[in-house]
């Protein structure tokens, strides 16, 4: 069974351009999780999607946005980039909402 | 505040030398405790979910127990290949800002040595 995919694997932006990251989840698994893993702060949760709705969001300002596809697909977007921004963004997905979340292997976004 | 301290912060290890990591939560309520291991670079690997006080979970050298405010990973006998930083996750019940979302703790850094 494919595990979570995401892409790209790495991703060179500068100060002020727009990212988007790409997340598909287990197959069968409908919810979806974003984390971002800045170096030194740990594992932060982003964002949680639920049959196409964002269902909760963690502590990040409203350029931090996404959305989940029909096909349970997920997509992070991150607008004027600021250098902070730079981390590995994991996504998770788990079968039901409050099961074990499975991650993928990350993003790893650097904004110069 | 949901609140996951773990310690110690890093542990270096001799091969067949075993050990405990700890994982401290203070949540409104549990709905469940994780833990994770990660390799540099990549994503957390699920290792074990633990529900209420008392239960225990095993899988080769790692058991996972919990009590009411924290729980242990053991690592029996370890191996160089278990090198990597162990994380410990809660995710709670009670307030919507809780749904959904782990609570990680910062981790720690296992070196286990030839």
């Amino acid at each position: 069974e494919a595990g979570v995919t995401q892409s790209p694997t790495h991703l060179i932006k500068t100060r002020g351009q727009q990212a988007t990251l790409r997340c598909s989840p287990i197959s069968g698994h409908t919810s979806v999780y974003w984390y971002q893993q800045a170096l030194g702060l740990g594992l932060q949760f982003l964002l949680w999607y639920d049959e196409g709705e964002e269902r909760n969001r963690g502590n990040f300002p409203p350029r931090f946005s996404g959305r989940q596809f029909p096909n349970y697909s997920s997509e992070l977007n991150v607008n004027a980039l600021e250098l902070e921004d730079s981390a590995l963004y994991l996504c998770a997905s788990s079968l039901e909402s409050w099961g074990e979340q499975f991650f993928g292997p990350g993003t790893r976004l650097t904004v110069l | 505040e949901d609140q996951v301290t773990q310690s110690p912060e890093a542990l270096r290890l001799q091969e067949g030398e075993s050990s405990s990591l700890n994982c401290s939560y203070t949540v409104s309520g549990l709905r469940g405790l994780f833990w994770y291991r990660q390799d540099p670079g990549k994503g957390p690997e699920f290792l074990f979910t633990l529900y209420s006080a008392g239960e225990e979970k095993e899988k080769e050298r790692l058991k996972a127990t919990l009590t009411k405010k924290e729980s242990f990973l053991h690592i029996t006998a370890p191996k160089p290949e278990d090198s990597a930083t162990y994380l410990c996750a809660v995710q709670a019940i009670g307030t919507t800002d809780s749904w959904g979302k782990l609570q990680f703790g910062a981790g720690t850094q296992v070196v286990v040595t030839p």
